[in-house]
Order: structure tokens, then sequence, then C-alpha cells
């Protein structure tokens, strides 16, 4: 079965610094997603992507963030300059259509020292 | 603003048993109602999910009962296998304005089935 795969699965990285976190969706599918977890709490939706632009974002997801589709396979979260609070398990997911299941990889633990 | 309510954080049942959980939400315009499981190192994978047009949806073991006067929904996992443990989360969103998968998630129940 097709699955969303994350890389890397743990990143490690000083408080100020900038980060990539990459993704490849399952190869059909048209919508693209950034959700994150906190250790021991609820997972959040961050933003989500299709047809190459934002379409719907919450509010966590400011202006140190930004998403791209740099190519017809990658989809990558930057975090253009990391705090402490950015210290989360961080989850791709994409979905063939806005109302189809929707699929997520195994995440990325960013851990800000 | 906590947007979906769950509980309870954990549960402990016996092989066989039927464990609820249950979900309350706050938004009236929440149109679709997944509950996603997840094993650790995992990430969430969808379970069954639900439309406020019905009360019930039936997937093999798992149930789904919803009451939409209420604003509350539950997942019954019938005949409960060790294989079932692993953290539960039920969802919300608005699909028709901001598509399905732009999910608000509730906090998590760990479910442990004992053999």
């Amino acid at each position: 079965e097709p699955e969303v795969t994350q890389t890397p699965s743990h990143q490690v990285t000083q408080m100020g610094q900038e980060v990539i976190l990459r993704c490849v969706p399952i190869s059909n599918h048209l919508y693209f997603y950034w959700y994150r977890q906190i250790l021991g709490q609820k997972v959040e939706f961050l933003v989500s992507f299709y047809n190459n632009e934002i379409s719907e974002k919450s509010e966590i997801f400011d202006d140190q963030f930004s998403v791209e589709r740099p190519d017809g396979s990658n989809f990558t979260l930057k975090i253009r300059s990391t705090k402490l609070e950015d210290s989360a398990m961080y989850f791709c997911a994409s979905s063939r259509q806005g109302y189809s299941p929707l699929h997520f990889g195994n995440g990325t633990r960013l851990t800000v020292t | 603003q906590q947007q979906v309510k769950q509980s309870p954080q954990s549960l402990i049942v016996q092989k066989g048993g039927i464990p609820i959980i249950n979900c309350a939400y706050e938004n009236t315009a929440f149109d679709y109602f997944p509950w996603y499981q997840q094993f650790p190192g995992k990430g969430p994978a969808l379970l069954i999910a639900i439309r406020p047009d019905v009360s019930e949806k039936k997937e093999g073991r798992f149930t789904i009962s919803f009451n939409k006067s209420a604003k509350q929904f539950s997942l019954h996992i019938m005949d409960s296998q060790p294989g079932d443990s692993a953290t539960y989360f039920c969802a919300a969103s608005n699909e028709v304005r901001t598509g399905a998968n732009n999910l608000f998630f509730g906090t998590g129940t760990r479910l442990t089935v004992i053999p």
C-alpha cells in the first residue's frame, strides 16, 4: 500500500536556526497537509496545500512557517527561526481529494535546544 | 478554545470488552467526524468516520454513535483485542467551508486491552 514518507525521522536543531522538514506524499494525491503534535498533547492542524498554494492555515502557522512543493514529488515545511516551543512531532499528510481519507506519514520529531 | 473535548484520557479493558470513548464538540458548523488510531512511532490512521445525517455507523468491530442535538459522538470497539491497544483520537471539521481534512483533534485516549 502506498505510504506518505517523511525525512528525517528525528531532527535536532539549535534555537534560531532554520529547519526544513521533508515529505513525499502519495503519488496520485492532490491535497497536502502539515500537522504537529507536541509531546503528550493533541494533534494540531497547521496548513493545507492544493494546486500549488496554501488553501487554509491555522493561527499556529505564522510568518516563521512556509510550505513548498519544489518538484512533482516533495512537499516541505520550513521553519525560518526555530523556537524552543517548536519542539514537536510534525506529521505530513495527503489525500486524493479534499474530502478523501487523510493518510499520515510517521512524522519527524523536531527537537529545538 | 478547545473545539473537541475527548474522554477518558486512558482506558484499560479486558480482552473481549467493549471500550467506549466519548467526544463532545462546540462548533455546530462541524459536519465531518472521523476517528483515528495511532500506534507508537506511527502517524494517525483513519479508522472510521461519520457525517451528521446518520446517528450510527459500523465498520467491522468499530461503531460510531452520533448525537447531533447533544453535540456528542462516541467510538465503541466490540470484542476488543490486545492488538487494539493504541491511542485513539476523535476529530471534527467543517467539510463544506474548509475541507474535510482541516481537522480539530481531541486530546486522545490511550487504550490498553489486557489479554
